[in-house]
């Protein structure tokens, strides 16, 4: 079965400083990964994906992935944080082994929260 | 990318009532899922709907409770029934990108359910 976690609930960073959020996962198979925010009050937006090729994917906002195979992880990374990336942030997983439906597992969620 | 719209954005209903949700999206799409977050908690899918079949349910929901419709390739409702305080929570409708066919999920804003 496949899983994914965010060990840190919470996350405080200054206002400028690099900014990382951790996420593991465990798949049987090959995996599609991906990372959601959710602002207060707002649906999920997605961030960015790992499907193949580079291991550094790069998404909306200047977010930045790296795809790491031998240790399982997929953290999220900014070099420079802003304010308003205050929000949650979800990391995902999909097996796509065996089947293209298989569904999206979702992390428990890390609270980003940047001082001024 | 799929626009998704979602009615109610909230709603705050008595105990024992039925509320049902609509989701509509800007595009024709097989499947649409749709997932509860509980207060302070990780999204859970609660099932998978298709247009012309049955919804597939996850483990620990069952179609009395949640009962789903699809009667078109853009538009689908979940109905909470007989609700209690622990239905309080927001329902997430979501959509995949199908024309990249790479697990990526689309989200409405959600609606924000609250049961006294």
């Amino acid at each position: 079965a496949q899983s994914v976690a965010q060990p840190e609930d919470q996350v405080n960073v200054a206002e400028g400083n690099p900014l990382t959020v951790k996420c593991t996962y465990s798949v049987s198979g090959n995996p599609y990964l991906f990372w959601y925010v959710q602002y207060p009050n707002r649906g999920l937006q997605f961030l960015l994906k790992y499907i193949t090729g580079d291991n550094l994917v790069k998404g909306s906002y200047g977010f930045e992935a790296e795809f790491n195979k031998s240790q399982t992880s997929f953290h999220l990374k900014k070099p420079s944080a802003l304010v308003s990336d205050s929000a949650l942030y979800f990391c995902a997983v999909r097996d796509i082994t065996h089947s293209s439906a298989s569904k999206i597992i979702f992390g428990s969620g890390t609270r980003l929260s940047i001082r001024p | 990318s799929a626009v998704i719209s979602q009615k109610p954005s909230r709603d705050i209903c008595q105990r024992g009532t039925s509320l049902t949700i609509q989701c509509q999206v800007d595009s024709q799409v097989t499947m649409m899922f749709w997932y509860r977050q509980q207060p302070g908690q990780s999204l859970t899918l609660i099932a998978t709907a298709n247009q012309g079949s049955e919804a597939t349910y996850e483990s620990g929901f069952v179609i009395d409770k949640f009962p789903i419709s699809r009667p078109n390739l853009t538009f689908s409702t979940l109905t909470v029934s007989n609700m209690s305080p622990e239905d309080s929570s927001i329902y997430l409708c979501s959509v995949e990108d199908g024309t990249a066919n790479t697990g990526e999920l689309f989200f409405g804003e959600g609606s924000r359910l609250t049961v006294l």
